[in-house]
């Protein structure tokens, strides 16, 4: 089945700039979506179709694609992006697919 | 404004059986594809499965983890996206998302409701 590998976790001072990778088997071939996930809420979805950021979710969330491998970068960090962030895409044989996800600390 | 209200998660037996509710409003429902994502406690995201609109037939598409027991169906006249959970494991245990995928074929999900536990235990 395809799999979608993250790093747990990642830790950045406020203003520094967090990169949060994603890589997969033929993922350069797909298109890969990100997701905001605070503590006790629902999932957000911040980037789509690799590059595009939804309506409201502000211009520090890019999306880019390397290869194989994926990354959200959060320009200027604030504390309020401390959260899970989970990449996915969807692969023909398996379906919806999501990585394992992402816990940004800001401090 | 798009909503996305889940119902129907309790506690049941394993081996049981349950039907969630995903009732939603503010877009055009018959438009959409639905899908039902998953989350453990303390786990990451599982996609579940989803069902296409009545224009692709109303196909369906299921996580190799819940396929022959888990039914995805929906009723445009009311707006609702259903999953029906039979053989319920412990497994199963989650907090159950109703998702909207933001357009048909690039599988990605703008709204999110916000979900329902289901607990399963003897």
């Amino acid at each position: 089945s395809y799999e979608l590998t993250q790093s747990p976790s990642l830790s950045v001072s406020p203003g520094q700039t967090a990169s949060i990778t994603c890589s997969g088997d033929d993922l350069g071939n797909k298109y890969g979506s990100w997701y905001q996930q605070r503590p006790g809420q629902s999932p957000v979805l911040v980037i789509y179709q690799n590059i595009k950021r939804p309506s409201g979710i502000p211009e520090r969330f890019s999306g880019s694609k390397s290869g194989n491998t994926a990354t959200l970068t959060i320009s200027g960090t604030q504390t309020m992006d401390e959260a899970d962030y989970y990449c996915q895409a969807w692969d023909t044989s398996t379906g919806v697919v999501f990585g394992g996800g992402t816990k940004l600390t800001v401090l | 404004e798009v909503q996305l209200v889940e119902s129907g998660g309790h506690l049941v037996q394993p081996g049981r059986s349950l039907r969630l509710s995903c009732s939603s409003s503010g877009f055009t429902f018959g438009n959409y594809i639905m899908n039902w994502v998953r989350q453990a406690p303390g786990k990451g995201l599982e996609w579940v499965g989803f069902i296409r609109n009545k224009a692709y037939g109303e196909a369906t598409e299921y996580a190799a983890s819940v396929k022959g027991r888990f039914t995805i169906s929906r009723d445009d006249s009311k707006s609702i996206a259903y999953l029906q959970m039979d053989s319920l494991k412990p497994e199963d245990t989650a907090l159950y998302y109703c998702t909207r995928d933001g357009s048909n074929g690039y599988y990605f999900f703008d709204y999110w409701g916000q979900g329902t536990l289901v607990t399963v235990s003897s």
